[in-house]
Parts: structure tokens; sequence; C-alpha cells
């Protein structure tokens, strides 16, 4: 089955740098990536997502990167903000057969000093 | 709130008790999913339906876990003779296209 890997575990920024995590998967049929984040307490939100035919997609202060061939993807958040602490989760999925089920790395906790 | 919603959120029960979750998903979703996350780690996924039928099973399923979604709306969660192992988040998820659209979860706490 697949397994997604995700690195760091724990990132600290200033307010105001950028943040990089980075996930790699194992499955070469995946083919859509989905970014969940997950405050305290609260329930996993989608916060970007990519599939397997575009290579970069960007919103705002967020955006994300695949490498088909390397077989990794990275979430980029830019000119961070507190509110932007939190766990964040990628994600792999087959789209077009089966129960396009999610399978999550282990999350990165975002911390974002003031 | 017309998101995903789950009852209870918090339970706490005793070694050996039975214990059932009810999620509802988003009203037009007729795909269902439930997860289970513990400390440190994200959600894994545990088991499938489209409208009532189960679709898939995650072999983290064993057999004291039971779900359904009798008339394709609100599904179920049941765990039979609860062990300390089965102490984590649930969690509830609907999709409609790619995205699924999780539920606040129901914190199981096995004494």
């Amino acid at each position: 089955g697949e397994n997604v890997e995700q690195h760091p575990s724990t990132l600290s920024v200033q307010e105001g740098d950028s943040a990089v995590i980075k996930c790699t998967y194992s499955d070469s049929a995946s083919n859509y990536f989905p970014w969940y984040k997950q405050e305290l307490g609260k329930r996993p939100q989608l916060i970007i997502d990519i599939r397997s035919n575009v290579g970069e997609k960007k919103d705002q202060r967020i955006a994300v990167t695949l490498n088909k061939t390397a077989k990794h993807f990275s979430l980029h958040i830019t000119e961070t903000q507190p509110e932007d602490s939190a766990v964040y989760f990628c994600a792999a999925s087959i789209q077009g057969a089966g129960s396009y089920q999610l399978t999550f790395g282990k999350g990165t906790k975002l911390s974002v000093i003031p | 709130d017309t998101g995903v919603s789950q009852d209870p959120r918090h339970k706490i029960t005793k070694r050996g008790q039975n214990v059932t979750f009810r999620c509802d998903p988003i009203s037009e979703h007729n795909r269902l999913y439930w997860y289970r996350q513990t400390l440190g780690q994200g959600p894994e996924f545990l088991t499938y339906f489209q409208n009532e039928a189960q679709l898939e099973k995650s072999r983290l399923l064993s057999d004291r876990f039971s779900a359904e979604r009798p008339k394709g709306s609100f599904s179920t969660l049941e765990i039979q003779r609860t062990e300390q192992g089965d102490s984590a988040m649930y969690l509830c998820a609907s999709r409609w296209g790619e995205t699924q659209y999780f539920g606040p979860g129901t914190r199981l706490l096995v004494l």
C-alpha cells in the first residue's frame, strides 16, 4: 500500500519568514495530493491540493509543488503569521478507482514566533 | 453548521465496554469515510461507504469494530469489548469530488 513520509516533524519560524514542509510517497499510482491544517482540538481542514498533472499550485501565501519523477511534494508558506501555527498533514490518494482513501503523513507542527 | 458533525465529541469508557459513535455527513455527499488518529500521527483510514454500501475496510478494522450507514445518510461506528489500545480520535469525513471534509472527531479514552 501507499506510504507517505513527512519532514520535518516540528518547525519553528519567525513571523514573516517562510516555512517549507516536504513529503514523499511510495505508490506511483497516487495522483491527488491534499494538504490539511489541524489546529489544536479542531478538525483537519483542507488548505490546498494538487493533482499529478500539475507541477505547482498557488493560493495567496500558500503554494504546493509536485515532482512526480521523484515522488515528492512540498508545501510552502510565505510571510508566516502567528495564526499559521498548527499541525500540517500531507496526504496522497489514488483518484479514479477504489475508495479514494487518503494516506497521511505523520504531520508537521509549525510554530510561528511573533 | 452545514459541515460534517460527530457525536459524542468525547467518550470515556472502561475496558471491555461497547461504544458507538455517530457521524452526520454533509447532506449531498454520498461518500463517507472513517479514520482513526492517535497522538502525534496522521489520520489512518478505517472504512469507506458509498451510499449505504460499505465498499472497503482497512486491516486496522478488527472484528471488534463494525460500521454501518443504514439509509445512506448518517453512519455509526461501534467498538465492542474496548481495549486501551482503542484510545484515539475517531474522525469521519464525507467527500464531494476529490475533497474530503472532516468532522470534529470523537475522542475516545479507554480506562
